[in-house]
């Protein structure tokens, strides 16, 4: 059964710092892996999607990388922004399963001006 | 273009009342889910449909039923409800091969049942 866990649970950060997010899986057979943004009181929004072929994902101010053989994934976003301020969610689809998505418990980002 | 809507937003139950939640979507994906968010929990997925006709179990379908009649539609029945069953629910729809971002989530239900 695939878990996966991401840390820290909570991050605050000043304006402009550039961060990272882990995000650990614990069955390396993995379809892809994606990275969401959720804002309190929303659904999810998908930011980054790699496939299990790929190493990594840009998009803007945001790059995410996997790598499979440690079972692990991060998410890296570059001169943060108080808008950026969400929870932010990795869920790996396993082997087959295309679109069953295993979540983690999300990091809570705050950036402060 | 409205992507997955869901409804009702909120919604009290009795405990033993049975209610249906809507998800509809207008993109023609073949992959629809239904998840439920509880704190601490993350997302859990509780039925998965890969197209019309069938369905699949996720990691916690206790409680619920679904049902895949149209490539649109994909409720989830409660059909007796329990305190448990208190949580955040959310579909999404996907279809492989769409592009990077192919999965997508509707807004959310918030079920209470006391």
């Amino acid at each position: 059964k695939q878990e996966v866990t991401q840390i820290p649970a909570a991050l605050s950060v000043p304006e402009g710092e550039n961060l990272v997010l882990n995000c650990s899986f614990t069955d390396s057979a993995i379809y892809n892996l994606q990275w969401f943004r959720q804002d309190p009181g929303k659904g999810l929004t998908s930011l980054l999607l790699i496939q299990s072929s790929q190493r990594e994902q840009t998009s803007g101010r945001l790059n995410a990388s996997l790598d499979k053989s440690s079972g692990r994934s991060t998410l890296y976003i570059a001169a943060s922004q108080p808008g950026d301020s969400a929870t932010y969610l990795c869920a790996g689809a396993g082997g087959t399963s295309y679109g069953k998505l295993t979540f983690g418990q999300g990091t809570i980002l705050t950036v402060h001006p | 273009n409205a992507g997955v809507t869901q409804t009702p937003k909120f919604q009290v139950l009795k405990t033993g009342q049975s209610m249906t939640l809507q998800c509809a979507q207008d993109m023609n994906h073949e992959y629809m889910s239904w998840y439920r968010q509880d704190p601490g929990m993350g997302l859990r997925l509780i039925h998965y449909s890969v197209g019309a006709g069938i369905t699949d179990q996720g990691e916690v379908p206790n409680g619920y039923n679904v049902s895949r009649s149209t490539t649109e539609d994909f409720p989830l029945r409660l059909l007796s409800a329990a305190p448990s069953q208190t949580s955040v629910y959310f579909c999404a729809s996907s279809s492989p091969g769409q592009g990077r971002n192919t999965i997508y989530f509707g807004e959310g239900s918030w079920l209470t049942v006391v």
